[in-house]
């Protein structure tokens, strides 16, 4: 069965760290770009960032750029997100999804609190 | 940004009725090799998103056929044939051509 899941989440304070990591299973990884997509607590979808099959194009939404940092490693099928400087508005569910997003594991909870 | 307006943000749909969805982008949607990058994605109460629809009107594996894409350039919309219990959710479209990639607001479906 194709799986990903995210693990890596917490409670951090502002100003802090947190690197999440997504397993990929049953699932060409090293095929597909990859992403992470957030989802903030009671409110919609956001594309944070993207890398391409070989992790040598990166792309990040403007709120995250500078402070998020999204690589990954073809060899354990993973993908990683990298958050520092971290904001209460950065609270949110992280999913990591493949191109097109057809694919979604049950996400990762970050909380940014004082 | 490419801008994603769905409408209406929540309907209220009788059991066995029909229901459709609007989905509005800002800026055309259309590859260069002609396909057209916009998905549909169902939330249900609690759980992750499941794609439902790619590419405007292909339907995912294991998608009911009660349910169906269409729309060009864009203008997208998402139709429910007979809305069943189980469809209760909140559903998303997404752009994908342009970056960021951008949702749109949702739509809240309820059972009246």
């Amino acid at each position: 069965e194709v799986q990903l899941v995210e693990s890596g989440g917490g409670l951090v304070q502002p100003g802090g760290s947190l690197k999440l990591s997504c397993a990929a299973s049953a699932f060409s990884f090293s095929s597909h770009w990859m992403a992470w997509v957030r989802q903030a607590p009671g409110k919609g979808l956001e594309w944070v960032a993207n890398t391409n099959e070989h992790g040598s194009e990166k792309y990040y939404v403007d709120s995250v750029r500078g402070r998020f940092t999204i690589s990954r490693d073809n060899a354990k099928n993973s993908l990683y997100l990298q958050m520092d400087s971290l904001r209460t508005e950065d609270t949110a569910v992280y999913y990591c999804v493949p191109g097109g997003a057809g694919i979604w594991g049950q996400g990762t909870t970050v909380t940014v609190s004082s | 940004d490419a801008l994603m307006t769905q409408s209406p943000l929540s309907l209220s749909v009788t059991l066995g009725q029909p229901a459709s969805i609007s989905c509005r982008s800002s800026q055309g949607l259309v590859q260069s090799d002609g396909n057209t990058d916009l998905n549909w994605f169902q939330q249900r109460p609690g759980q992750s998103p499941r794609r439902l629809i790619y590419r405007v009107s292909n339907r995912d594996s294991g998608v009911p056929d009660r349910f169906s894409g269409s729309g060009s350039g864009t203008d997208f919309t998402l139709k429910i044939s007979r809305v069943e219990a189980e469809d209760v959710a909140v559903y998303y479209c997404m752009q994908y051509r342009h970056w960021p990639h951008t949702f749109g607001q949702g739509t809240k479906l309820e059972i009246k």
